[in-house]
């Protein structure tokens, strides 16, 4: 597709489960962002991919939270033993080596009940 | 580390007044600058970018925003609001070398009445 794509675009889970988020950048993007962004609070930086360095991670708020990209491209958010404040909406983003802002996909709206 | 601060959490205007949505950059170098929006229910859509030259840059929907280095601001102005305008707007930088994280300000959310 032509734009950032993100699946589930919404997901409910019981608190306690594991869940899997995922992000499909535009193709040839090496740049690839995932931020949180819960009711009435701004983007949290969350981790960040640029081609085959190590991600930064600096943003990931526990140990529950990792993220990975295959390949260069697609990659997966997961949460492990969701707690209720990991509610949030969960965006991806990437960038190309020609572009320098970020295209950002729908977002994948978590809830954890 | 770079962060961004936007002390307006929301603003109301009338419509047809103009805007000025204020944000200011803590970065040593000269940083990429963005305004994007977001409105209730959507992604978030690039309004305008900044990372060199003229200091005054336009962008869609009648946007425009000033980069001041002395004042390590980059505010966004419209001069007349349209009622579709109404949304969150977030600021962010990032930094000139390619590829590095994005930091976006807490954001402000913009409310137009008629």
């Amino acid at each position: 597709g032509a734009g950032v794509s993100q699946s589930p675009s919404n997901k409910v889970t019981e608190k306690g489960k594991d869940v899997e988020l995922r992000c499909d950048p535009i193709s040839g993007h090496t740049a690839l962002y995932w931020y949180r962004q819960s009711l009435g609070q701004g983007l949290e930086f969350l981790i960040y991919f640029q081609g085959n360095s190590a991600p930064d991670k600096s943003g990931l708020p526990s140990d529950r939270f990792s993220a990975e990209r295959t390949g260069g491209s697609v990659s997966t958010l997961t949460i492990q033993r969701t707690q209720q404040e990991d509610s949030a909406v969960y965006l991806c983003a990437s960038r190309g080596q020609l572009n320098t802002e970020a295209f950002f996909g729908q977002g994948t709206r978590l809830t954890v009940v | 580390a770079q962060s961004v601060t936007q002390p307006d959490i929301h603003i109301t205007v009338s419509e047809g007044a103009s805007l000025e949505l204020r944000c200011n950059y803590s970065y040593g170098a000269t940083p990429y600058l963005f305004w994007y929006v977001q409105s209730p229910g959507q992604g978030l859509q690039l309004l305008l970018k900044y990372f060199s030259g003229d200091t005054l840059v336009q962008g869609i929907k009648g946007f425009e925003a000033e980069f001041k280095r002395s004042q390590s601001s980059f505010n966004l102005r419209k001069p007349s609001v349209h009622w579709s305008d109404a949304a969150e707007y977030f600021c962010a930088v990032g930094e000139m070398e390619y590829g590095n994280k994005l930091v976006f300000g807490a954001g402000t959310i913009l409310r137009v009445k008629s």
